[in-house]
């Protein structure tokens, strides 16, 4: 089965800081594909990025990064000088690549607030 | 924006009542997942559809049920509802083109279901 943990329920920072946001997960599949979702108070979920389980470089992204550590299971999210439009609800998200279907399983998500 | 329509985006109805939601995939993509997203449970995988089939099954309850139509939207059936069924349902369609792809889900902005 898998699981994906987001033990930060709830951040607060004040804006320019950086902040990270931790995700581990589980899984017995070789070959995964982990993602990151923002849901703004408008309530959608916006796509930030997608990682498969073969490639562990870092990536940035303008103020976003990510950071993916087999070894830890650990797939992390930096905000670096955070704004006030981050302020949302975070999600990291697991999937497997087998018989055609993407099912995604979700952390419980952190609440980012991003105090002016 | 995503692409993923989805109507209506509010709807309040009663228990016992029954409710269809309704989905348009992004242009091309033959694949509509639905999830449910609660306060207790989180983003939950409801039900894949690929092209008209379904393909593959979540923690869907009995009461609810799913079709995709030969032009691609989907239609979600809730019936029977409860209180506990209040809840944002999600659609999102992917990019599948085949062997190798990503997984990558392009999520519509919700149907809020509330029941009274």
């Amino acid at each position: 089965a898998q699981k994906v943990t987001q033990a930060q329920t709830e951040i607060s920072v004040v804006e320019k800081e950086d902040v990270t946001l931790d995700c581990v997960y589980e899984t017995r599949d070789t070959t995964y594909y982990l993602f990151w979702y923002k849901q703004p108070p408008s309530g959608e979920l916006v796509f930030l990025i997608r990682r498969n389980s073969f490639d562990e470089q870092n990536e940035i992204s303008g103020r976003y990064s990510w950071n993916f550590q087999k070894s830890t299971s650990s797939f992390n999210f930096t905000i670096t000088a955070s704004q006030v439009v981050d302020s949302a609800v975070y999600f990291c998200a697991l999937t497997y690549s087998g018989a055609g279907s993407y099912q995604l399983t979700f952390g419980k998500g952190t609440k980012l607030s991003v105090i002016p | 924006d995503s692409g993923v329509t989805q109507t209506p985006k509010h709807l309040i109805t009663a228990t016992g009542q029954r409710v269809t939601l309704r989905c348009s995939p992004r242009s091309g993509d033959l694949s509509v997942y639905w999830y449910q997203q609660s306060l207790d449970q989180g983003l939950q995988f409801l039900i894949q559809y690929y092209n008209g089939e379904e393909r593959a099954k979540g923690n869907i309850l009995e009461r609810f049920s799913a079709q995709q139509f030969p032009d691609l939207h989907s239609e979600l059936n809730l019936s029977s509802l409860e209180l506990g069924d209040s809840a944002l349902y999600f659609c999102a369609s992917s990019v599948e083109k085949g062997g190798g792809d990503t997984g990558e889900l392009f999520f519509g902005e919700g149907s809020r279901l509330t029941v009274l």
